[in-house]
């Protein structure tokens, strides 16, 4: 079975501070991962996803996050925070060749101050 | 265009009640999944299906049952509503052909039972 651990409910940070969010998983099997977010009242959007290759993985809007395999890890980062980046952010696993789902993590609520 | 769309995106209704929530891509995916997201924003799989053939069924009461009339439809029917199913319900699609390599969300459905 595959679990994804975030380990920060909440992350306060202030504006154009540095951010990590952290994430990590447990899997018997080799993993995809990805970061999903979900802004207020709306459903999830990928921000980014690890598949395979290069393991350090970039968004569009200056998130990166890094695989880390001894670590069973793939924190999420960004070096300047802006306040429409205040979200929920969940981490997710999924099993690239067995039954097809998300195994989310719990959440990281991420609060920018101005 | 919205590629997952979901109606309606509120639903208050009393306890024992019956209803549904439909969901419809557009993107030409052969899978569709049913998410839960409790009170405390936690995400778990609930169904998916594999061109209109159930593929996952993560132990939910048969209370709920899902239809798929064809591969870009999947209803969700839950029938004498109780309290405890008070959450938002994501419909999600993806490629099954692309290996698990990313999953769209529609914008969720905000159940209440009272």
């Amino acid at each position: 079975a595959q679990s994804v651990t975030q380990l920060d409910s909440q992350v306060p940070v202030f504006e154009e501070a540095p951010v990590e969010l952290r994430c990590n998983y447990s899997s018997s099997v080799s993993v995809y991962l990805f970061w999903y977010v979900q802004y207020p009242n709306q459903g999830l959007q990928l921000l980014l996803k690890y598949l395979s290759g290069s393991t350090l993985v970039k968004s569009i809007n200056g998130f990166e996050a890094e695989f880390n395999k001894s670590q069973t890890s793939f924190h999420l980062r960004k070096p300047s925070v802006h306040i429409s980046d205040t979200a929920e952010y969940f981490c997710a696993v999924s099993d690239p060749f067995g039954a097809q789902k998300l195994v989310f993590g719990q959440g990281t609520r991420l609060t920018i101050n101005p | 265009d919205t590629a997952v769309s979901q109606t309606p995106k509120y639903l208050v209704t009393q306890m024992g009640n019956d209803k549904s929530i439909k969901c419809e891509q557009n993107l030409g995916h052969d899978t569709m999944y049913w998410y839960k997201q409790d009170s405390k924003k936690f995400l778990k799989i609930m169904f998916s299906y594999n061109n209109k053939e159930l593929i996952i069924n993560e132990t939910v009461p048969n209370r709920f049952s899902p239809k798929s009339p064809d591969k870009a439809h999947l209803n969700l029917h839950i029938n004498s509503l109780e309290l405890g199913d008070s959450a938002v319900y994501f419909c999600a699609s993806s490629a099954r052909g692309e290996m698990n390599t990313e999953a769209f969300f529609g914008q969720g459905t905000r159940l209440t039972v009272v």
